[in-house]
């Protein structure tokens, strides 16, 4: 079974550029995840998505960050402006069923993104 | 707000000793307790999930301990070796959280060979 793939694995780019992470979850996972993992802290759900609807966007920075899940599948997350405190591990997860907190999360390598 | 307190940070361990170490959390309204291995450039992995108070769970070498009344989880690795140096995270579900999990910061293992 292909695992959750994500890309680019790095990126580095200045304040106030745009960055596009993009995500693709296990096949068939109805849940996807992004969070933000900045150094020396546990992960921080951004956004999660049931198919192509949003569950949870309570701690999405909606005036820089977006997210979406079109046709259920893959997904992408965007920064425009990137701040400095945007530095920081971007992790997909996806889960087989509705997000239960028993459900266990399959998550990809990550993208490392530092903001100069 | 919810808190997820993982100690020690780091933790430096002679290949061949046994370790473990602690994840504590909220004691209301508990729903699920996950732990998670991050070896460095890879993928999280899930180690364990558990669900009910007094649960014990293992792997191989690696054991695990929950008491959801005093809200805390042990994890234990017995005769430690090189791959065994990873980050664990463990991960706290409450039941009026929205189901989403909260998060410790992790303790970083070395095992020194």
């Amino acid at each position: 079974e292909a695992g959750v793939a994500q890309s680019p694995r790095y990126k580095i780019i200045e304040k106030r550029q745009s960055v596009a992470f993009w995500c693709n979850p296990i096949s068939g996972h109805a849940t996807l995840y992004w969070y933000q993992q900045i150094l020396g802290q546990g992960p921080k759900l951004l956004i999660q998505f049931q198919n192509n609807g949003v569950v949870d966007d309570s701690q999405l920075p909606k005036d820089r960050f977006s997210a979406e899940r079109l046709k259920g599948v893959d997904s992408t997350l965007k920064i425009q402006p990137a701040k400095l405190e945007d530095s920081a591990v971007y992790l997909c997860a996806s889960s087989l069923d509705w997000p239960t907190p028993n459900n266990e999360q399959f998550f990809g390598p990550g993208t490392r993104l530092t903001v100069l | 707000i919810l808190n997820v307190e993982q100690s020690p940070q780091s933790l430096h361990v002679q290949e061949g000793d046994s370790t473990n170490f602690t994840c504590s959390f909220p004691s209301s309204n508990f729903y699920a307790l996950h732990w998670y291995r991050w070896e460095t450039a890879k993928s999280p992995e899930a180690l364990f999930v558990m669900t009910l108070n007094g649960d014990e769970k293992k792997k191989g070498r690696i054991s695990a301990t929950l008491n959801t009344k005093e809200g805390y989880s042990y994890l234990y690795i017995k005769g430690s070796q090189p791959e065994d140096s990873a980050t664990y995270l463990c991960a706290f579900g409450s039941s009026d959280s929205n189901y989403q999990l909260i998060w410790g910061a992790g303790t970083k293992l070395i095992i020194k060979p």
